[in-house]
This record gives C-alpha cells, sequence and structure tokens, in this order.
C-alpha cells in the first residue's frame, strides 16, 4: 500500500484481557519496528523485523508483550494479560533498510480500563 | 547509552515569529539526526534530517544543523504559520539503524 497501515486504529480491553495489534507495512519494505509512546512522551522502541526475522526484542517491557512477522510482510503485537500501565498508543513503522527513510503508521491507541 | 534531550514546551508563538527547538544528543559513533513532526491525531512525519557532522537538513522552510561539536541538532524556522502547530520530536539512529531514539517531543501551537 501507500503508507503504513495500523489496525485498529482504537482499542479498549479491560484489565486482564488479551490484546492483537496489526500493522500493514509498506509493500517491499524489509524492515518493521514496533515502538510504544505513553501520553506526553516521546516513542519508545519495543522490537525489531528484518523479513521474517525478529533481530531485537530487547525493548518488550515484559513476557507479556510478544511480536511476529510469520511471512516477511504484516506484523502482530500481542499483549497478553493486559495492565493499565499498557495504556499507550502502539507504532509501527517500516522501512526499505538501514540506510533508507523510515514511515510511521497513524498507530494503535490502547486503553485499558 | 543512546538518547535525545530536548526542550521542554510548551511553546506559544505568534504567527510569523522565529522558531527554536533545541535538540542534544549522546551517542556512540556517528548517528544520523532526525526531526519528525506530529499533528494532531496523526502518525510521525519525517520533517528532516542530516546523516553528518556539518550536514544541514531543511524541508518547508525548517532547519536543524548536524553539531558534532556541541552534540546539537536545533530546529529553527524564521516565520511560523498557524499550521505548524503539532508536536516536535528529536531523534537519532545508531549506525546499524536499528533503532531511533526519541526525545520526548515539544508540543508547539501557533496563535494567529
Amino acid at each position: 500500500g501507500a503508507g503504513v497501515s495500523q489496525s485498529p486504529r482504537y482499542k479498549v480491553a479491560k484489565r486482564g484481557q488479551d490484546v492483537a495489534l496489526r500493522c500493514d507495512p509498506i509493500s517491499g519494505h524489509v524492515s518493521l519496528f514496533w515502538y510504544q509512546q505513553a501520553l506526553g512522551q516521546g516513542p519508545e522502541f519495543l522490537t525489531y523485523f528484518q523479513n521474517e526475522a525478529q533481530l531485537d526484542k530487547s525493548g518488550l517491557p515484559s513476557d507479556r508483550f510478544f511480536a511476529e512477522r510469520p511471512e516477511g510482510s504484516v506484523s502482530t503485537l500481542k499483549i497478553q494479560r493486559t495492565q493499565q500501565e499498557d495504556s499507550a498508543v502502539y507504532l509501527c513503522a517500516s522501512s526499505l533498510g538501514v540506510s533508507a527513510g523510515y514511515t510511521f503508521g497513524s498507530g494503535t491507541r490502547l486503553t485499558v480500563v | 547509552g543512546d538518547s535525545v534531550t530536548q526542550m521542554e514546551g510548551p511553546v506559544t508563538l505568534s504567527e510569523e515569529a522565529f522558531l527554536t527547538i533545541n535538540c542534544t544528543y549522546t551517542a556512540t559513533g556517528y548517528p544520523s539526526l532526525f526531526w519528525y513532526v506530529q499533528y494532531p491525531g496523526e502518525g510521525l512525519q519525517l520533517l528532516l534530517k542530516a546523516t553528518k557532522a556539518d550536514d544541514k537538513g531543511s524541508n518547508k522552510g525548517f532547519e536543524a544543523t548536524y553539531r558534532k561539536e556541541t552534540t546539537s541538532f536545533h530546529l529553527e524556522k524564521g516565520s511560523v504559520q498557524v499550521s505548524d502547530s503539532a508536536v516536535y520530536f528529536c531523534a537519532l539512529t545508531s549506525n546499524t539503524g536499528n533503532q531511533f531514539y526519541f526525545g520526548t517531543g515539544t508540543s508547539l501551537t501557533v496563535i494567529p
């Protein structure tokens, strides 16, 4: 597609629920990133894929967070047993490679109540 | 580790005023530096970038110069418009470019 598409745009989850956030990167983009942006803060790195390989997951805050990109295209960020501190905007970005530009999606705003 | 510190907001300016948003960084090696803009309800958009020392990035009247001696990448615009109202993020990537390090963002409001 023309841009990075994320869905849903908004998600309200009850504490303890599992959620799945989807990212459709720009077609052909090898690199895919997930970021978490808390209210009033800058985005913070969660994880990075190159094709289907998850090369860096050092930013995932706990083992309740899991990301996958099984076919090297669409990626899903899953959060198990959501907690209030998980409330944030989750941003996805994709890129052709290390030296290319990054394009961010509009994000998914997750609110845990 | 790598990090970015940017001027806290919010910043309120009158239309046609001069804008400076300060940004300094800490990094090993030779990072690339970026300014991103986030309009209300939208995702991050790349505003400008510089990949080596003394490079000047520019776009839509905004400029920033990569200063290695002062580890800074301050954003400037000579005459702001109401449409420039947004949140501005300074960011860097390491040599590998595997992740961005963002500042906390500076909210700019331009009033007519």
